[in-house]
Order: C-alpha cells, then structure tokens, then sequence
C-alpha cells in the first residue's frame, strides 16, 4: 500500500494563477481532510469529506474549494492565488468507525505564491 | 485562545537524557488526543491515540500518558533518531469540523 500520496510536491505560483493539488489514498478509507500548515502555527483544517461526493468547510476555507467525486481521491483547488496561500498543504485520511479514529498523513505539498 | 498549548517549543537533550514534553488542551469535551512525530520536509506520522484519563500508551522509547487537562509524552533515554517535531492533536467531541486541532508543537534535538 502506498498510503496518501499527494502531486504535485512543490509548486511556484504567480498571484491570480490557479491550480489543483491533487490526494490520493488506497486504504479505502472514507473520511479525507486537506490541512495547511505555516511556520509558528499548527495545522490547521480548510476542508474535509465524510465520503464520495460530500465535502465541509473547515476552520481556514476561505480561497479554497475542493472536490471527491471519487472516494480514494481528495482534490484542493485554488481559484486565483494569493500570498497568503504559500503554505505547506498536507492531506490525510482515516476510517469512519471509532476504532481507527486516527488520520494518516500524506508527504504534503509546498506551495509558493509570488 | 489556544485549544492546545505545548510545552516547551524547543528543548535540546544529551543522549540518554530522559524528559517530557507537555500539551495542555482546554475543550468541552474530548473524544481523542493524538500524537504525532514530523521529520523535517515529512508529513505527520501517528505515533498514540489516546481516550480517557489515567489511559497510557508505550512504543520503544515513547509513553503517553492523559489526564482530563493535559498529556504528557515521556522520552526514555533518547537517541538521536527520536529528534523530530512532536505534534499533539485533540478532536473534540460534537465538533462539527471532525478534524484534529493541532498545537504548534515541540522541537525536539537529542544531542549524540
């Protein structure tokens, strides 16, 4: 099993440019979450899905919006970059049932916006 | 306010030096509290989860322990491999979010 993997794993932006950084799990699980994670700061969640085709907004969504129209994928867009939005992104999943409540990580993305 | 604080940001050790690292969470209600090693350029790895109070956890040199305000991560004589980021996480319970709440983490170098 390759886990959660993410592409691509750096990328430089100009402001207004948009992209989509794509996540992928394989151990079937069906809760997926995108974190952002900024120097001095903890992670923090911008958006999550309880399954295929549902999405929530997290504590951080604003510029972002996201997409699981497959359950092993878990897609984060940004329409027009900003500066603010240089971070270190990392996605990660978990099962839904107490038992296997904890998230599994993937390797992240740097993201930089000029 | 921060919903969870660790202590210290930083802390540099001799190997074999035994310590503890803090992480004090302020929430209604708790239905987790997480452990997690970062590597530098890595994503989190999972290291404990724990549920209740006076609940412990062991693996090699690490042992988490919980009581209702805080949790403690005890490093038992240390080797350079163990330096990394500790990150501990809660996730309350009724949260609507359903994600982790991650304090900033503590920096840990052990010295060979």
């Amino acid at each position: 099993n390759a886990g959660v993997t993410q592409t691509p794993k750096f990328r430089v932006l100009k402001t207004g440019q948009s992209m989509t950084l794509l996540c992928a799990q394989d151990m079937n699980h069906e809760y997926m979450y995108w974190y952002r994670q900024d120097p001095g700061m903890g992670l923090r969640l911008i958006h999550y899905s309880v399954g295929e085709g549902t999405t929530a907004k997290g504590e951080v969504p604003d510029g972002y919006n996201v997409s699981r129209l497959k359950k092993q994928n878990f897609l984060l867009g940004l329409e027009s970059a900003a500066p603010s939005q240089t971070s270190v992104y990392f996605c990660a999943s978990r099962v839904s049932w107490i038992a296997g409540n904890e998230q599994f990580f993937g390797p992240g993305t740097r993201l930089t916006v000029l | 306010e921060d919903q969870v604080t660790q202590s210290p940001e930083a802390l540099r050790l001799q190997e074999g030096e035994s310590s503890s690292l803090n992480c004090s969470y302020t929430v209604s209600g708790l239905r987790g509290l997480f452990w997690y090693r970062q590597d530098p350029g890595k994503g989190p790895e999972f290291l404990f989860t724990l549920y209740s109070a006076g609940e412990e956890k062991e693996k090699e040199r690490l042992k988490a322990t919980l009581t209702k305000k805080e949790s403690f991560l005890h490093i038992t004589a240390p080797k350079p491999e163990d330096s990394a980021t500790y990150l501990c996480a809660v996730q309350e319970s009724g949260g609507g979010a359903d994600g982790l709440t991650f304090g900033k983490g503590t920096h840990l170098i052990i010295q060979p």
